[in-house]
């Protein structure tokens, strides 16, 4: 089984903190995302990485970057955290096989308070 | 627990029942789809896939159908249990070399015992 671990599942920073979270997965998966998810607003991509030191933009990408130094770890980092950054974060990895036709999984979540 | 969505559709069943969750995407480009499942304080779960060759497939108690004509997805659960009770969502990638998913706002399903 594919595990997708977020290394908190609660987590609570004032306005103004560098944030960082981090996602590792163990299924040498070349693709990982990190999404947010909102009441009424659904998933939404923050950014995505295809292979190591490779990144892309999602949909909402201010405010945010990420990292993947290591293809199992992609790190989101919050540079400057406020209270509108309050969310739901889901990291998620897939494999390229099938011409990208895998589907992603998902760890169970991290969710960040901005105080 | 934790809600997904405020103002979610919602599908209410029976136990025993089957259920019809839907879905409509917009993109004609789309390839491949799949649904998730995601109860609460969970991150969503895989539930089946399809590809869009495909307008039929089936897995445990689970069927996913695909109209590309009307750009419609569903999914049926066989003999719905209350362990079924959670948010489903669809999600779709735009065509080949594509790898990110564009994620449908969800269906809550309640299973009454």
């Amino acid at each position: 089984d594919v595990k997708v671990t977020q290394s908190s599942r609660y987590l609570v920073k004032r306005t103004g903190e560098k944030v960082f979270l981090e996602c590792v997965q163990d299924m040498d998966h070349e693709n990982m995302f990190w999404y947010r998810q909102d009441p009424g607003l659904g998933l939404r991509l923050i950014y995505f990485s295809y292979d190591v030191k490779m990144k892309e933009k999602g949909d909402i990408p201010e405010g945010y970057s990420v990292s993947r130094e290591k293809k199992e770890r992609f790190s989101l980092i919050l540079e400057s955290a406020s209270t509108n950054q309050t969310s739901m974060y889901l990291c998620a990895s897939s494999s390229d096989k099938r011409w990208g036709n895998q589907p992603q999984h998902f760890g169970d979540g991290t969710r960040l308070s901005i105080l | 627990g934790e809600s997904v969505g405020l103002h979610l559709p919602t599908l209410s069943v029976q136990e025993g029942d089957n259920s019809i969750i839907n879905c409509a995407y917009s993109n004609s480009a789309s390839d491949y789809f799949i649904w998730y499942k995601q109860e609460s304080g969970k991150g969503p779960q895989f539930i089946i896939d399809i590809r869009s060759n495909m307008d039929k497939r089936q897995g445990q108690r689970v069927t996913v159908l695909l109209n590309k004509t009307v750009k419609h997805l569903s999914l049926q659960i066989a003999a719905t249990q209350p362990g079924d009770s959670a948010v489903y969502f669809c999600a779709e990638k735009a065509g080949t070399g594509r790898r990110a998913l564009t994620f449908g706002s969800g269906t809550r399903l309640q299973v009454q015992p």
